[in-house]
């Protein structure tokens, strides 16, 4: 399965300011995602990111308060914009492998916001 | 779009019995299921996928069946053991973007000695 890393682990925020996760993988993919995890909640998708095009958000979430890049096929990173407590979460990205058509995750980002 | 709804919430087990946990969904078109086991603090893991073309898939100790007519799909693990114990949570998508998966509440799986 693909090796996925993400920076920082964790991270502990003033709010009103932005945070910028990155993720990368140790083979091109096609498809990244980004998901959120609230505490003691379960996943939820954020947006796609597709390499050269401008990534698909999910009903709730919009561009100003998560932008995404994907400059290449093994990298993308995902901002949290004017943080505030309700974005204190676990921040994840994952890829499809290609070879098995799987959903694997990132270790997460722990954002916490005060 | 996509609703999945996972029961029970929680589920506590002597370790040696069966633990099942249900999913529904309420897409028909999805034809993706995945099973992933977080343990606390950690990335979740795969455990077992099925697609909307076969009915059971098994895999050691742990097994998962669908039924497409009623819209739903379990997973079942057999003699449980302490390093069992997690949340798994069910999760559903739909046509070749596997990766946008609509997850279960979880489950909390608590497996005694």
């Amino acid at each position: 399965s693909a090796v996925i890393s993400q920076k920082p682990s964790r991270d502990i925020c003033q709010r009103g300011t932005s945070l910028t996760i990155q993720c990368q993988v140790d083979s091109q993919v096609t498809m990244m995602f980004w998901y959120r995890q609230q505490p003691g909640q379960s996943l939820t998708l954020i947006a796609t990111a597709n390499q050269g095009s401008e990534a698909t958000y999910e009903s709730g979430f919009v561009i100003d308060k998560f932008p995404i890049s994907r400059p290449n096929l093994t990298f993308s990173t995902l901002t949290v914009s004017n943080m505030s407590p309700e974005d204190s979460s676990i921040y994840l990205c994952s890829v499809e492998d290609p070879n098995t058509d799987t959903q694997y995750f990132g270790p997460g980002t722990r954002l916490t916001v005060l | 779009g996509e609703n999945v709804e996972q029961h029970p919430s929680t589920l506590s087990v002597q370790e040696g019995d069966s633990a099942v946990i249900k999913c529904t969904y309420s897409d028909s078109a999805s034809n993706y299921f995945p099973w992933y086991k977080q343990e606390l603090g950690k990335r979740p893991q795969l455990i077992i996928d099925i697609r909307s073309n076969v009915g059971e898939k098994k895999d050691q100790r742990i097994a998962v069946t669908l039924n497409k007519t009623a819209k739903h799909f379990s997973l079942h693990i057999t003699e449980t053991q302490p390093e069992d114990s997690a949340v798994y949570f069910c999760a559903a998508s739909r046509g070749r973007s596997w990766g946008k998966l609509q997850f279960g509440a979880g489950t909390q799986v608590v497996v005694t000695p």
